[in-house]
């Protein structure tokens, strides 16, 4: 069975700073790894996703995530953050030949002014 | 454009009441999922599709039902409510390019149910 573990239910940094939100897997075989994003009140929205092409994988806002097989992460990162980038953040996973993601708990960023 | 449609947004239920939250796409997919999302809790998946006339328990099957009569619809029954069925009910609908399935999923703007 897959998992995804997300370190840190809250992240905090100021508008400008690096982001860094956590995440880490368990899959017996190689997985699609997937960030989503979900404002207030909204659904989630597929920000990128890794499935066994090119490991660093840039989506959409300037996010971008590495998929390291070595450490078993799939850790999401932007350069700079904006007060626009506020909202919470999903991991999920999927065996590349299931049907079924799994999603982690959730990581709630906050952009400080 | 459409794409995933769910009703109500926000429904208050008595316990032991019945309801169904309606979910239709149009965007063809064949694949179709409900999850409910706790705080902290991330999302569960309850039930999901792979096309009509299909379905399959997910990880939290428990209290619901569901059916896939049509491409377009997958409505989730929850049958004599429970406090603990107080949750946000996403539904979400993919596609399959060929063999290869990538799992991106789009989502509904949710259904905020409070059971009391």
């Amino acid at each position: 069975a897959q998992s995804v573990t997300q370190l840190g239910s809250h992240v905090s940094v100021s508008e400008g700073a690096l982001v860094l939100l956590r995440c880490n897997y368990s899959s017996s075989v190689p997985p699609y790894l997937f960030w989503y994003v979900q404002y207030p009140n909204q659904g989630l929205q597929l920000l990128l996703k890794y499935t066994s092409a090119a490991t660093l994988v840039k989506g959409i806002n300037g996010f971008e995530a590495e998929f390291k097989k070595s450490e078993t992460s799939f850790h999401l990162t932007k350069p700079s953050a904006h007060m626009s980038d506020a909202a919470e953040y999903f991991c999920a996973v999927k065996r590349a030949s299931g049907s079924r993601l799994t999603f982690g708990e959730g990581t709630q960023l906050t952009v400080n002014p | 454009n459409a794409g995933v449609t769910q009703t109500p947004k926000f429904r208050i239920l008595k316990i032991g009441q019945s309801m169904t939250l309606q979910c239709t796409q149009d965007m063809n997919h064949n694949y179709m999922y409900w999850y409910r999302q706790d705080p902290g809790m991330g999302l569960k998946l309850i039930y999901y599709s792979v096309g009509a006339g299909i379905t399959d328990k997910g990880e939290v099957p428990n209290g619901y039902n569901v059916s896939r009569s049509t491409t377009e619809d997958f409505p989730l029954r929850l049958e004599l409510a429970a406090p603990s069925q107080t949750s946000v009910y996403f539904c979400a609908s993919s596609y399959s390019m060929g063999t290869r399935y990538t799992g991106e999923l789009f989502f509904g703007e949710g259904s905020r149910l409070t059971v009391l």
